[in-house]
């Protein structure tokens, strides 16, 4: 079966604007998680939604949103984009969530905000 | 908070050499843990994990991990690693009760040919 779907896998923006990512989840889960991946940060969590409910929120500031769809699909949205926001965001998919299964991930999105 | 710690950011190995990565975390409660790999240029993989049982897991190729409650700690082990497992190594835990996965900062392995 098909792999999680992230897409663009690039994006270049400038400081100031928004942009939203996306992410299409393996078949039949209902759980999207999204990600921050920077250099010796490990991953930071965003947000985790299940059944288009938002259940759990990291610690990021109200810049960053997200929302999931009846057919599961994920967007994450930043807007007033900062410099600091450049990083590689993955999105995970899972059955029952991340902390309870194993999740699948994107190969993410890479962000460079200029 | 919780928190989870990578001790060593970069290892460097030879081909046959025993591995061993660890992985501590703070969090009193009841957990479930893992680790993901990522090799170059891949997406995110789990190796193994642990929800409950026996605290010796087995993981794919080769990879096994010890959970000692007493410690808060997760190790990995290999006793005998290969050129194929240079990759960056996450340990995570979740709290169960709660659904955050919290990550580790990874662990980067080369392994010399």
């Amino acid at each position: 079966k098909a792999g999680v779907t992230q897409t663009p896998r690039y994006l270049i923006k400038t400081r100031g604007q928004q942009v939203t990512l996306s992410c299409s989840p393996i078949s039949g889960h209902r759980s999207v998680s999204w990600y921050q991946q920077t250099p010796g940060q490990g991953l930071q969590f965003l947000f985790e939604y299940f059944s288009e409910t938002q259940r759990n929120k990291g610690n990021f500031p109200g810049r960053f949103s997200g929302r999931q769809f009846s057919n599961s699909r994920s967007e994450m949205n930043v807007s007033t984009l900062e410099l600091g926001d450049s990083a590689l965001y993955l999105c995970a998919s899972s059955d029952q969530g991340a902390g309870n299964t194993e999740a699948f991930f994107g190969q993410g999105t890479r962000l460079t905000v200029v | 908070a919780q928190s989870v710690s990578q001790h060593n950011h970069h290892v460097i190995l030879s081909e046959a050499a025993s591995l061993e990565l660890g992985c501590n975390y703070s969090y009193g409660g009841t957990v479930n843990l893992f680790w993901y790999v990522q090799y170059p240029g891949q997406h995110l993989q789990l190796l193994l994990k642990y929800f409950s049982g026996d605290p010796l897991v087995k993981g794919i190729k080769g990879f096994e991990a010890e959970f000692i409650k007493s410690k808060f700690s997760f190790n990995l082990r290999k006793p005998s690693v290969q050129w194929s497992d240079t990759a960056e190594y996450f340990c995570a835990v979740n709290a169960k009760s709660n659904y955050q996965l919290i990550w580790g900062a990874g662990t980067k392995l080369i392994i010399k040919p």
